[in-house]
């Protein structure tokens, strides 16, 4: 069966410094992958997803991740932490069922 | 463009009561999905339409959930009755694709249950 583990449920970084959130998935055949971000009291919001092609996937507010096969990982980063980058953010895959599957989730807290 | 509308926000409500939740998903996206997101936990997928028609509820308690989604376009989620167990934050989100495989999906703000 799928599963989709991030490592680490909280996280925690200076302003200014690298931000690395760790996905991993449990997949028989390569899934499509997704980074979401919650921020409090809203709804979940895409941040950038995998689905073939390049592996290094670009997406919204400077980060970006890249999907590597050979460590079954999607891990998440931007070189920079911002103070309004704070949230919760979840890694998600969907394999040929389409039925996604969401990790438990990673809370990040940018310091001053 | 506008978003996924849920409502209510909030609500509170006693063990063996029932409660409705309502999802308006975005205009002309196919597939709707409901997930239950539990302190602490993941978003777990309770159910997904595709149009009217139901792709998957495997997960979804049937014997005290509920769900349609009339004329392929809004739904409501029914919980009779509820147990503790179901306090958590309800989420609906729509994708615009048939099944929604590769889908980015928009979620709604969600409304949080406590059941006391």
């Amino acid at each position: 069966a799928q599963s989709v583990t991030q490592l680490g449920s909280h996280v925690s970084v200076s302003e200014g410094a690298l931000v690395l959130l760790r996905c991993n998935y449990s997949s028989s055949v390569p899934p499509y992958l997704f980074w979401y971000v919650q921020y409090p009291n809203q709804g979940l919001q895409l941040l950038l997803k995998y689905t073939t092609g390049a592996t290094l996937v670009k997406g919204i507010n400077g980060f970006e991740a890249e999907f590597k096969k050979s460590e079954t990982s999607f891990h998440l980063t931007k070189p920079s932490a911002h103070m309004s980058d704070a949230a919760e953010y979840f890694c998600a895959g969907t394999t040929g069922g389409f039925k996604t599957i969401f990790g438990a989730g990673t809370r990040l807290f940018v310091k001053a | 463009e506008a978003g996924v509308a849920q409502s209510p926000r909030y609500k509170i409500i006693e063990k063996r009561q029932s409660v409705a939740f309502w999802c308006n998903p975005i205009s002309g996206h196919a597939t709707l999905y409901w997930y239950q997101q539990i302190l602490g936990q993941g978003p777990k997928l309770l159910i997904q339409f595709q149009n009217n028609g139901v792709v998957d509820d495997s997960q979804l308690p049937k014997d005290r959930f509920s769900a349609e989604r009339l004329k392929g376009v809004d739904s409501t989620l029914k919980i009779q009755p509820a147990k503790l167990e179901d306090s958590a934050v309800y989420l609906c989100a729509s994708s615009p694709q048939r099944t929604g495989g590769t889908d980015t999906q928009y979620f709604g703000p969600g409304t949080r249950l406590t059941v006391l």
